[in-house]
């Protein structure tokens, strides 16, 4: 069981938005930064937000984050069937003096 | 362009050792803390180690802590990760990956690690 939680799965239309919620607590996500990351079966993630709201170069605006005390948001808009993907929340857990990953959610675009 | 080659995965009994390479290019590898992450498919990845940009500091997960021992060469441009007292749950693919601000941005493609007798 992860120490980060998101939901197992969330889905939604074309075209539509769809938020996934990442909870933690006061000593990881509510004492550092969040980061997102995508990930297709059989490949890397790859890294779609950190510092809770920046976006790396190349990753489009539609991929968006966010924090709000021990808890992280992405929110991806505009949704295309090329979305669906496993995502990931991490932030460091100062307590642990390690970096924790959520337990994953799969995208389904409708 | 950010380049993370790993190596030396394969099948090793329960209770062997094994270790990891991953090699660094396309950006200056001594700048950068680095780290170990692991993936069993279709589960999260769960962490496993990082080092200090010049060597001096390392972290590791509970659950490696006294098995495991991370550590590089600057000079080669080359992390490692060595693994004692394996165990079937130790069954990942293995991720090198850069640091960026605790968290990591840029990973390598994965090695298969299976313990198995």
């Amino acid at each position: 069981q992860s120490v980060l939680t998101q939901p197992p799965s969330v889905s939604a239309a074309p075209g539509q938005k769809v938020t996934i919620s990442c909870s933690g607590s006061s000593s990881n996500i509510g004492d550092h930064y969040v980061a997102w990351y995508r990930q297709v079966p059989g490949t890397a993630p790859k890294l779609l937000i950190y510092d809770n709201n920046k976006r790396p170069s190349g990753i489009p605006d539609r991929f968006s984050g966010s924090k709000s005390y021990t808890s992280g948001t992405l929110a991806i808009t505009g949704l295309q069937t090329g979305d669906e993907a496993d995502y990931y929340c991490a932030s460091w857990d100062r307590g642990l003096s390690a970096a924790l990953f959520g337990g994953g959610t799969k995208l389904t675009v409708l | 362009e950010v380049q993370l080659v790993e190596s030396g995965g394969g099948l090793v009994q329960p209770g062997g050792s094994l270790r990891l390479s991953c090699t660094a290019s396309g950006f200056t590898f001594s700048d950068f803390w680095m780290h170990w992450v692991r993936q069993v498919p279709g589960k999260s990845p769960v962490w496993v180690a990082r080092i200090q940009d010049d060597d001096k500091s390392t972290n590791y997960a509970d659950f490696v802590r006294g098995r495991f021992l991370i550590s590089r060469d600057n000079t080669r441009n080359t992390l490692y990760l060595q693994m004692n007292s394996l165990t079937a749950e130790d069954t990942a693919v293995y991720y090198c990956a850069r640091d960026f601000y605790y968290v990591v941005d840029y990973w390598g493609q994965g090695v298969q690690v299976t313990v198995s007798s």
